[in-house]
């Protein structure tokens, strides 16, 4: 049974930094593209990054852009989502989600999700 | 990159039909065949139900469909049931920004 586990989550200050992790079991990791998508309280979902399944290419919304990095180890099958210069509007459930292909582009789309890890930006 | 455009809400009486529209532009749904629906549930994470705007992941009831003409796709879930309430989301992948985008999402309340 494939399962993603996030964690990291918490209560952070604008302007700090969290580190999301997403442990991935029943499937071979290295073997697939990976996101992390969020949705904010009581909002709709917004894709937030996507890297390959090498690491080869990674990519970022506008919103994020140069504050958030995507990485993933596939030694240990696990996703990462480094946030600095956190916001407000950063606030939000991330969920940690599977592609089905090995590289993220025209043909993806989310075949398995995580059950989400709470981020509140908060001073 | 703007959201895909979808109604805030439908309704319908169980056993009834039900269409939710999700609306894009040429650099997104009228591009590609990549466009996903999801179905959430209050509290839960979403989860897959339609992908590649016709096919059903295993699992998945046959009385949800996808369709798609032009920059819109069209979500039908027949024969509609109390435990499809829930909120629905579609997804394309747009070369606007590399990346995918979602639409803003439905909420369905069975009658």
């Amino acid at each position: 049974e494939v399962q993603l586990l996030e964690s990291g989550g918490g209560l952070v200050q604008p302007g700090g930094s969290l580190r999301l992790s997403c442990a991935a079991s029943g499937f071979t990791f290295s073997n697939y593209a990976m996101s992390w998508v969020r949705q904010a309280p009581g909002e709709g979902l917004e894709w937030v990054s996507a890297i390959n399944y090498n690491a080869g290419n990674s990519y970022y919304a506008d919103s994020v852009k140069g504050r958030f990095t995507i990485s993933r180890d596939n030694s240990k099958s696990t996703l990462y989502l480094q946030m600095n210069t956190l916001r407000a509007e950063d606030t939000a459930v991330y969920y940690c989600a599977k592609d089905p292909q090995y590289y993220y582009g025209s043909g993806s789309w989310i075949d398995c999700w995580g059950q989400g890890t709470l981020v509140t930006v908060s001073s | 990159q703007s959201a895909l455009t979808q109604p805030a809400s439908v309704s319908g009486s169980p056993g009834q039909s039900i269409t939710i529209s999700c609306t894009g532009t040429s650099s997104d749904i009228g591009d590609y065949n990549s466009v996903s629906w999801y179905q959430q549930h209050p509290g839960k994470a979403p989860k897959l139900i339609i992908y590649k705007v016709t096919d059903r992941p295993s699992g998945v009831s046959s009385r949800f469909s996808g369709s798609k003409s032009g920059n819109t796709a069209s979500l039908t879930i027949s024969g509609l049931q109390a435990e499809d309430e829930a909120d629905y989301y579609c997804s394309s992948y747009t070369r606007s920004s590399f990346l995918g985008i979602f639409g803003g999402g439905t909420k369905l309340t069975v009658l």
